[in-house]
């Protein structure tokens, strides 16, 4: 099956700033790739997503980046504000029912 | 008209009880999945259902483990003989059509918090 790995496990950034969530996946056959994020407590709710016929995708602040060569996808978040801090999950799926899910970074922003 | 919800939130369970875990998704949703979230990891797939049908049910870590949606909408997890090892997060997750071609979103519920003594 898929096995999904996930970096950083744990990141701070200075409001302001950016952050970039790095994730790697197996099977090539995999071809949608969500982000969601959860803040504590609370339910993952999808952030942004791409699919394997596009390379990067934008929606504001948030970009995600596609290298299907090598198997891995980035989450980029610019102008970092403090309520981006949460836990940031990536997953990648090849038939679009069964997801596979990173191990999740927590994403502290520091005022 | 809200989202997807889950009862109860919170769950203790001594160790050899059954539970059952309750998932209403969001109306006209036609798939339903449920997933296993340990304390600091990802969700884990446990199985998924194309209205009545369960048509994934690899996930599932033992045969204790079983869920139904027999009208198509509200899902039941059932976990019998329950063991410390089942302590987690149980997120349930509706789209509104079933994978393949068309890759829908997955809205979450806000889980269930199964802690066995």
């Amino acid at each position: 099956g898929e096995n999904v790995e996930q970096h950083p496990s744990t990141l701070s950034v200075q409001e302001g700033d950016s952050a970039v969530i790095k994730c790697t996946y197996s099977d090539s056959a995999s071809n949608y790739f969500p982000w969601y994020k959860q803040e504590l407590g609370k339910r993952p709710q999808l952030i942004i997503d791409i699919r394997s016929n596009v390379g990067e995708k934008k929606d504001q602040r948030i970009a995600v980046t596609l290298n299907k060569t090598a198997k891995h996808f980035s989450l980029h978040i610019t102008e970092t504000q403090p309520e981006d801090s949460a836990v940031y999950f990536c997953a990648a799926t090849n038939t679009g029912n069964q997801f596979y899910f990173g191990t999740g970074t927590s994403l502290t922003v520091i005022p | 008209g809200a989202g997807v919800s889950q009862s109860p939130r919170y769950k203790v369970a001594k160790r050899g009880q059954d539970v059952a875990l309750r998932c209403d998704p969001i109306s006209g949703h036609v798939s339903l999945f449920w997933y296993q979230q340990a304390l600091g990891q990802g969700p884990e797939f446990l199985t998924y259902f194309q209205n009545e049908a369960q048509l994934d049910k690899s996930g599932l870590p033992s045969d204790r483990f079983f869920a139904e949606r027999p009208e198509g909408s509200v899902s039941t997890l059932k976990i019998q003989r329950t063991q410390q090892e089942d302590s987690a997060v149980y997120l349930c997750a509706s789209s509104l059509v079933f994978g393949g071609f068309s890759y829908n979103e997955q809205f979450f519920g806000p889980g269930t918090r199964l802690t066995v003594l």
